[in-house]
C-alpha cells in the first residue's frame, strides 16, 4: 500500500543552518505531495505542496522538489531560524479503498539552537 | 475570519464510554477530515465529508463514525471506547473534497481513555 518515510529525528540544528529533512513515498501514480508543520500544542499548518513531478513547492524559506525517477519529497532551507523548531510531516494524497486519503510520515521534530 | 474550532480540547473517559467531538471548519468549507495522533501509529486518516456525505475513510473499525451537518460542522463518535484510543484527534477544513486543496487543521482533541 501507499507509505511515507521520513528521517527519524530529533534534528538539532544551529541557527542560520542548512536544513534537509529526507522524505520518500511509494505509491501507485503520481500522487501530490505534501508537507505539513506543527508548532508545540497546535494543529498541522500546510508548508508547502506539489502536485506533479517535477514542481518545486516552496513557502517562508522551504523548498521540496517532487523527484518522480527517486520517488522523494525531501524538506530542505538555506538558513534555519529558532522560531523554525517544530515537528515536520511529509504525506502524500493516494488512493484507498475508501477513496483517496492523505498518508503520513512519522514526524521529523526540528530543534534550532541559538 | 475565524479558524477550525474543535470542542473540547481536552477530555477524560472510561474504556466502554462513548465519546463525541466537534468541529466547526472555516466559515465558507464543506469539506472536514478527522485524523487520529497517537505517538506509536502518528497521523492516520479516519475520514472525509464533503456536503453532509462521506466521501472518504481510513482503515478504523466500526466504533469509529462520524457526521456531517448542513452548516458543514462535523462530530465523530467513538463507541466502547478502549485504552489505545487514547490520542489527538484533529479536524481539518478546506473548500473542497479531496486533498490537493488546502487543509486548514484545528488545534485537536486530546482525548484520555482510563
Amino acid at each position: 500500500g501507499n507509505s511515507v518515510t521520513q528521517m527519524e529525528g530529533p534534528v538539532t540544528l544551529s541557527e542560520e543552518a542548512f536544513l534537509t529533512i529526507n522524505c520518500t513515498y511509494t505509491a501507485t501514480g503520481y500522487p501530490s505531495l505534501f508537507w505539513y508543520v506543527q508548532y508545540p500544542g497546535e494543529g498541522l499548518q500546510l508548508l508547502l505542496k506539489a502536485t506533479k513531478a517535477d514542481d518545486k513547492g516552496s513557502n517562508k524559506g522551504f523548498e521540496a522538489t517532487y523527484r518522480k525517477e527517486t520517488t522523494s519529497f525531501h524538506l530542505e532551507k538555506g538558513s534555519v531560524q529558532v522560531s523554525d523548531s517544530a515537528v515536520y510531516f511529509c504525506a502524500q494524497e493516494g488512493l484507498t479503498g475508501g477513496g483517496n486519503k492523505l498518508t503520513f510520515g512519522t514526524g521529523t521534530q526540528l530543534k534550532v539552537e541559538l | 475570519k475565524a479558524g477550525v474550532t474543535q470542542t473540547p480540547r481536552y477530555l477524560i473517559k472510561t474504556r466502554g464510554q462513548q465519546v463525541t467531538l466537534s468541529c466547526s471548519p472555516i466559515s465558507g468549507h464543506r469539506s472536514v477530515s478527522w485524523y487520529q495522533q497517537t505517538p506509536g501509529q502518528g497521523l492516520q486518516f479516519l475520514f472525509e465529508y464533503f456536503s453532509e456525505t462521506q466521501r472518504n475513510k481510513g482503515n478504523f473499525p466500526g466504533r469509529f463514525s462520524g457526521r456531517q451537518f448542513s452548516n458543514s460542522r462535523s462530530e465523530m463518535n467513538v463507541s466502547t471506547l478502549e485504552l489505545g484510543d487514547s490520542a489527538l484527534y484533529l479536524c481539518a477544513s478546506s473548500l473542497a473534497e479531496g486533498f490537493t486543496d488546502t487543509q486548514y487543521f484545528g488545534p485537536g482533541t486530546r482525548l484520555t481513555v482510563l
